[in-house]
């Protein structure tokens, strides 16, 4: 089965630029997704199809897609930013989510 | 306002069976494919499954194939889940999901229920 593999955890100053990876088998040849999870919240749609802004995210979420890796970038990371990320792509009639990296703004 | 609001979990014992709503307002409910994923305490997201907007076209996760079974009702705005045999690692918050079709995503999220299976 296809599976998507993160770093568990990311730390960015304020201010400051987060990048969170996302690894899969020719994950450039796919679409990746990106959501965002606050504790005791449902995700959030962030990125779609590896570069596209849902309406009402902001601009300093974008995200890339080539080769096996897939990057979400926060650029200018504010406080309110801090939770769980987790990719996400379809495979084989299949959707599969990432194993997730809990964002620290420290 | 577009939203999804999920019903139905709760304690049921191993071997048992549930059954999950997710209710649909402010969007033409019957013109998108849905979904639900889980999440188990402290773990990560989980597709579970998918249907199609004519409810004809249904996909499962291997975990969950032979014991779920979704369905929907255009008529009502609703999408469930039903849930037979159910074992302890069943125990998650279930999300229903809108399909996003620009990019094989879920753009909006209902609030989640719990199902606990439990003895």
């Amino acid at each position: 089965s296809y599976e998507l593999t993160q770093p568990p955890s990311v730390s960015v100053s304020p201010g400051q630029t987060a990048h969170i990876t996302c690894s899969g088998d020719k994950l450039g040849e796919k679409f990746a997704s990106w959501y965002q999870q606050k504790p005791g919240q449902s995700p959030v749609l962030v990125i779609y199809q590896d570069s596209k802004r849902p309406s009402g995210i902001p601009e300093r979420f974008s995200g890339s897609n080539s080769g096996n890796t897939a990057t979400l970038t926060i650029s200018g990371t504010q406080a309110m930013d801090e939770a769980d990320y987790y990719c996400q792509a379809w495979d084989s009639s299949t959707y599969v989510f990432g194993t997730g990296t809990k964002v620290t703004v420290l | 306002e577009v939203q999804l609001v999920e019903s139905g979990g709760g304690l049921v014992q191993p071997g048992g069976s549930l059954r999950l709503s997710c209710a649909a307002s402010g969007f033409p409910f019957s013109n998108y494919a849905m979904h639900w994923v889980r999440q188990a305490p402290g773990k990560g997201l989980v597709w579970v499954s998918r249907i199609y907007s004519d409810g004809n076209i249904k996909g499962y996760a291997d975990s969950v194939k032979g014991r779920f079974t979704i369905s929907r009702d255009n008529a009502k705005n609703t999408l469930y889940l039903q849930m037979n045999s159910l074992r302890a690692e069943d125990t998650a918050v279930y999300y229903c999901a809108r399909d996003f079709s620009a990019g094989d995503a879920f753009d909006i999220w209902g609030q989640g229920t719990m199902v606990t299976v439990s003895s």
